[in-house]
């Protein structure tokens, strides 16, 4: 059974950062690209950040570029987000999402994990 | 950036009506279109991929349709676990991809 499951989420000040993790199972991680998206409370979905299944190529949505990192541990069957000056508009729900198609990017998300919720306030 | 634009925000209708929703690109997509639902407290789930087929699992009663800019979801014969909110995404533009805004689906 695949599973995907979030962590590292919670409360960080303007400014901080917050590293969050999503350790997966029941599937070949290494083969997959891994993407996160997330939620802002009563709101639609927003595409952050996708990762190749080597990790050797990495995109994000503009309004992260520069500030998020993403990565991955296929040893470790874990992917990554590490969240830098972070800002109010950052605070949702982070969902970390599997591409559809092994060894491709199909750009659609066929698992998802259940979320983090990251609130950014002082 | 592909904005898509998805209508009406609302729809209310009864068990075992059809419900057909409308998502509106605002440049070409061409097929590269999905659908998403999602429950209150869950993550979304793959409904539709390349405008018109079906992920794995989803019932035949979830059909889409559509290539170009306009792009339709319909479900037909609305199904007590079938209101909810239901998104459209684009991957015309991969790596950036886009959501629609959500239409909700309810019980009227």
């Amino acid at each position: 059974e695949v599973q995907l499951l979030e962590s590292g989420g919670g409360l960080v000040p303007p400014g901080g950062s917050l590293r969050l993790s999503c350790a997966v199972s029941g599937f070949t991680f290494s083969i997959y690209a891994m993407s996160w998206v997330r939620q802002a409370p009563g709101k639609g979905l927003e595409w952050v950040a996708v990762i190749s299944g080597s990790g050797g190529s990495t995109n994000f949505a503009d309004s992260v570029k520069g500030r998020f990192t993403i990565s991955r541990d296929n040893s470790k069957n874990s992917l990554f987000l590490q969240m830098n000056s972070l800002r109010a508009e950052d605070t949702a729900v982070y969902y970390c999402a599997r591409d559809r198609w092994p060894g491709a990017n199909s750009g659609y998300f066929d698992y998802w994990g259940q979320g983090t919720l990251v609130t950014v306030s002082s | 950036e592909i904005v898509l634009t998805q209508s009406p925000a609302t729809l209310s209708l009864s068990p075992g009506e059809r419900a057909t929703l409308s998502c509106r690109a605002s440049q070409s997509v061409t097929n590269y279109l999905a659908w998403y639902q999602q429950k209150p407290g869950q993550a979304p789930r793959l409904l539709i991929y390349d405008a018109s087929n079906r992920a794995t699992g989803i019932p035949a009663r979830f059909s889409g349709s559509g290539s170009g800019t306009d792009f339709s979801l319909t479900i037909t014969s609305l199904q007590p676990e079938d209101f909810a909110l239901y998104y459209c995404q684009q991957r015309r533009t991969w790596p950036q991809l886009t959501f629609g805004g959500g239409t909700r689906v309810e019980i009227k």
